[in-house]
């Protein structure tokens, strides 16, 4: 089945540890993108990617890094950085040109210790 | 950010009941898009609205692009148990269409 897949599902780090969340799809999908979740904050946007090799900053990319070597997969790296980086961590991908119709993958929860 | 208006912010009803929610924005949208979470998981695209006055249903669900283009709602008609969640609007500014804006989402909780 074509979907998103995120792992890990649950992740625990070490303050000054940076992590990676992987996100891989098989949607043929052009466009990925990283939200961060926080209760009562609905869903905020970390960075997207519109084409292999290629990816833009959204409102809350800093602490974060991102790359997109293949069209599948769009890792997102938490780095130290991060001053807050505990949080529900989604993926997503479209196939439009533009940010509508987007799926998501099933979610990643990173807590820091 | 921008934000959208969702409204209301949680709603506990009874199996069966009706319910409506709500969302507006300050500024003209070409697309809205409805979404219902659960919890720990990804949001899941229910209805997607590309014309004002727009009325599109999915199943006992049905929600409307409105005529001034700045809002929208979601019905949900004899409601279950399984319509449990967070239900999140989201929109495509008109004259930004490269970003996505979400509302803070509305939770619903259905007694049996």
């Amino acid at each position: 089945d074509g979907g998103i897949t995120q792992s890990p599902k649950y992740l625990f780090r070490k303050e000054g540890q940076n992590v990676t969340l992987s996100c891989e799809q098989n949607l043929n999908h052009d466009a990925m993108y990283w939200y961060r979740q926080d209760p009562g904050q609905g869903l905020r946007l970390i960075y997207y990617s519109q084409i292999v090799n290629d990816f833009q900053k959204g409102d809350i990319a800093e602490g974060y890094s991102v790359s997109r070597e293949k069209k599948e997969s769009f890792p997102l790296t938490v780095t130290s950085a991060q001053k807050n980086p505990t949080a529900f961590y989604l993926c997503a991908s479209t196939a439009y040109g533009t940010m509508k119709e987007l799926f998501f993958g099933e979610g990643s929860r990173l807590t820091v210790l | 950010g921008q934000q959208l208006n969702q409204s209301p912010q949680s709603m506990f009803i009874q199996e069966g009941e009706d319910v409506s929610m709500n969302c507006t924005s300050s500024s003209i949208f070409n697309t809205w898009l409805w979404y219902k979470q659960e919890p720990g998981e990804g949001p899941v695209l229910l209805i997607a609205l590309y014309k004002a006055g727009e009325l599109t249903s999915n199943g006992r669900l049905t929600a409307q692009f409105g005529i001034t283009r700045k809002d929208s709602f979601l019905n949900i008609s004899a409601s279950i148990p399984s319509d449990v969640g967070i239900y999140f609007c989201a929109g495509q500014d008109a004259g930004n269409n490269r970003k996505l804006i979400w509302g803070l989402g509305t939770s619903l909780a259905v007694n049996p």
